[in-house]
Order: C-alpha cells, then sequence, then structure tokens
C-alpha cells in the first residue's frame, strides 16, 4: 500500500461542532504532516510529527488539536472553527530520521466548509 | 527567512514548445529543493528533486545557488503536462526532520 488515505473527502460543520480529520499511512514512514490549502494558494503547514511525536507546531490555533496515535495514524481533532478555517486539509507522510530529508506522499485531502 | 518565489501565477505554451517554470529561493543554509506537481482532480506528487538529478516526464531542473534558481524545464511540452507546479523548499529544525515550504504555484496550460 503506497497511499496516504484521508477520511472524510468533505465535511461539513457548524462553529460549535466537534468532529475530526483522519490520515492513515501503511508504507512505514515516521514522519506525518498536516498542511493546510485555501483555494488558489499553496499548502501551508500546520504540523509535523516525527516518530510520533510533535516536532513542529507552526503556531496554529488551539481550536486545530493534532493527535498521533500510532505510526501509521494520525487525526486533527475539530473544535469551535471559525467560517475561515474552511479549507482543503491535507494530510502527508514521509520517512524520516535525523537529517533526513525527502519525498512527501500527499493523501486527496478533507475538504472542511464550516458554516 | 526561507521563502520561495514562483513569479508567475499562468503560463500558457502550445505543444511542442519549449517550457521553464521559474522558481527562486531564499535561504541561509544548504537547500533542498524540489518541484511537485497537482494534475487535475490527482493528489499532489513529487515530480522531481535537486538531489537526484533525473528527469522525469522528459522535465529536469537545476539548482543555481549562484542564482538562488531551480528553474524547471522541458524542451518539448505536451498536452498532458497541464498542471499546477509547485517548488518547494526542504529546511531543517537543526537537523531534525524538517519543513516543506511551498511557492505559490503555477498553472502550466499547454494547448493543442
Amino acid at each position: 500500500d503506497t497511499e496516504v488515505t484521508q477520511t472524510p473527502k468533505h465535511l461539513v460543520m457548524g462553529m460549535t461542532n466537534k468532529k475530526s480529520l483522519k490520515c492513515e499511512q501503511h508504507m512505514g514512514h515516521r514522519a506525518m504532516y498536516w498542511y493546510k490549502q485555501k483555494a488558489k494558494k499553496p499548502p501551508e503547514l500546520m504540523f509535523v510529527y516525527s516518530y510520533e511525536k510533535l516536532s513542529i507546531n507552526e503556531s496554529v490555533p488551539s481550536r486545530f488539536s493534532p493527535e498521533c496515535p500510532n505510526s501509521s495514524l494520525l487525526n486533527l481533532h475539530l473544535h469551535a472553527l471559525q467560517p475561515e478555517d474552511s479549507a482543503l486539509y491535507l494530510c502527508a507522510s514521509s520517512r524520516s530520521g535525523q537529517g533526513e530529508t525527502g519525498e512527501l506522499f500527499f493523501g486527496e485531502g478533507s475538504r472542511l466548509t464550516v458554516l | 527567512a526561507q521563502r520561495v518565489t514562483q513569479p508567475e501565477k499562468l503560463l500558457s505554451v502550445f505543444k511542442g514548445a519549449p517550457v521553464e517554470l521559474k522558481c527562486n529561493y531564499s535561504y541561509s543554509g544548504s537547500p533542498e529543493l524540489f518541484w511537485y506537481v497537482q494534475y487535475s482532480r490527482q493528489r499532489l506528487q513529487l515530480l522531481l528533486r535537486h538531489i537526484s538529478r533525473e528527469s522525469i516526464k522528459g522535465f529536469t531542473a537545476d539548482l543555481n545557488k549562484g542564482e538562488t534558481s531551480f528553474h524547471l524545464k522541458k524542451p518539448f511540452a505536451q498536452e498532458e503536462d497541464s498542471a499546477m507546479y509547485y517548488c518547494a523548499l526542504m529546511w531543517n529544525y537543526g537537523g531534525s526532520q524538517g519543513n516543506l515550504i511551498f511557492g505559490k504555484g503555477t498553472k502550466l496550460s499547454v494547448k493543442p
């Protein structure tokens, strides 16, 4: 399996709802990422997990809460979002290691609409 | 500060014409540069990386540290090359897993 799978593909939620986005990979990658992509803009990094530990948090508001239960799974918990948080949320994974750089494998994304 | 600049939002060429997508970067360290591509209704995927110095789908990109550029080139464009192309820079926090920064992207349209 050489894919990153994201669910759900589409999500509509109200500002008071609590929901989660899920991401899964079975390539043995040890780094996983959340990116946010607004329409006609490049992806912007939100979080990086390396060996199941949060290594980068790009000053993301606390209404976004990442979780990495194990090396294959990455969640993004959403609570009290704002309409401006509506975007495509992309998950990615890569091989990880000290000083290693490499290819990121992206999922198809979860398109979030906040009403 | 780390930055990737793609000056062209849209590049339109005819089939068979040469194509060059420009990318300039700003980074104080030793850069790792990539080109990612997103075809219509497909996921973002790696096209090529500068360290491998390979040609993928006829595309090449050379890192020019003097000009801080990493332009993507193809001598004869094909219609199936039409896509959004992102130049990306990987930079590391003290040697640990790094952050991939994307340029704003260039939409390539190859006309028949």
